[in-house]
């Protein structure tokens, strides 16, 4: 079991918008670390999709987003696209832990 | 442009020791950043194991730490992962990412794998 919980699909029509949630608690988002998303597509590495909660590094597209409040964050994506299929994933740091931990992970499937 | 690369074997037995390197290309690990180890079973999630810094600071998973060690060489700019009495458990996709913070005693909280290699299948098997 994941530290951060994601849900464990989501599936949006080409052009749509979709959300992405990830629930922290007292010991990561609680404390104020930031909530980080990696996009992992079929076969490939994960890549760094935004960082520090809502920034997008250089090459995201903007429609990529992301917000964090309290122990929860989400990743929003919209004009959804059929190359946006793949696997998402939340990443923070946890005290308990004393280390990095990363969501389960959430599929996205472009109907 | 960075760029990582793992290397080691693909298949190791029972109760042995898992070894891989990363080598890095496009950036001096002496420069700083941390680089850290990370594995993925198939159809699973990501998984933290360790990190180094170029000064050799070590950061270790806390399930992990009896078995794992992380080691740099800044000469041949690459780091290695030793993780030892392996079990069918640990077989997975190994990755080997760049991290923030940027400097050694930077707040480590807010840490983003932002470089990552393109990962190497370890199994575990007689």
């Amino acid at each position: 079991q994941s530290v951060l919980t994601q849900p464990p699909s989501v599936s949006g029509a080409p052009g749509q918008r979709v959300t992405i949630s990830c629930t922290g608690s007292s010991s990561n988002f609680g404390v104020g670390y930031a909530v980080h998303w990696y996009q992992q597509l079929p076969g490939t590495a994960p890549k760094l999709l935004i960082y520090s909660n809502s920034n997008r590094p250089s090459g995201v597209p903007d429609r990529f987003s992301g917000s964090k409040s309290g122990t929860s964050a989400s990743l929003a994506i919209t004009g959804l696209q059929a190359e946006d299929e793949g696997d998402y994933y939340c990443q923070s740091y946890d005290n308990n832990l004393s280390g990095w931990v990363f969501g389960g992970g959430t599929k996205l499937t472009v109907l | 442009q960075v760029q990582l690369q793992e290397s080691g074997p693909g298949l190791v037995k029972p109760s042995e020791t898992l070894s891989l390197t990363c080598g890095a290309s496009g950036y001096s690990i002496s420069s700083g950043y941390y680089w850290g180890w990370l594995r993925q079973p198939a159809g699973k999630g990501l998984e933290w194991i360790g990190s180094v810094y170029h000064s050799g600071t070590t950061l270790y998973h806390p399930s992990l730490r009896s078995r794992v060690s992380i080691s740099v060489d800044t000469s041949k700019n690459q780091f290695s992962l030793k993780l030892s009495s392996v079990t069918a458990a640990d077989t997975a996709v190994y990755y080997c990412a760049r991290h923030t913070p940027i400097y050694e005693y930077d707040s480590i909280g807010y840490a983003s794998f932002d470089i990552w290699g393109r990962g190497t299948l370890v199994t575990v098997s007689s």
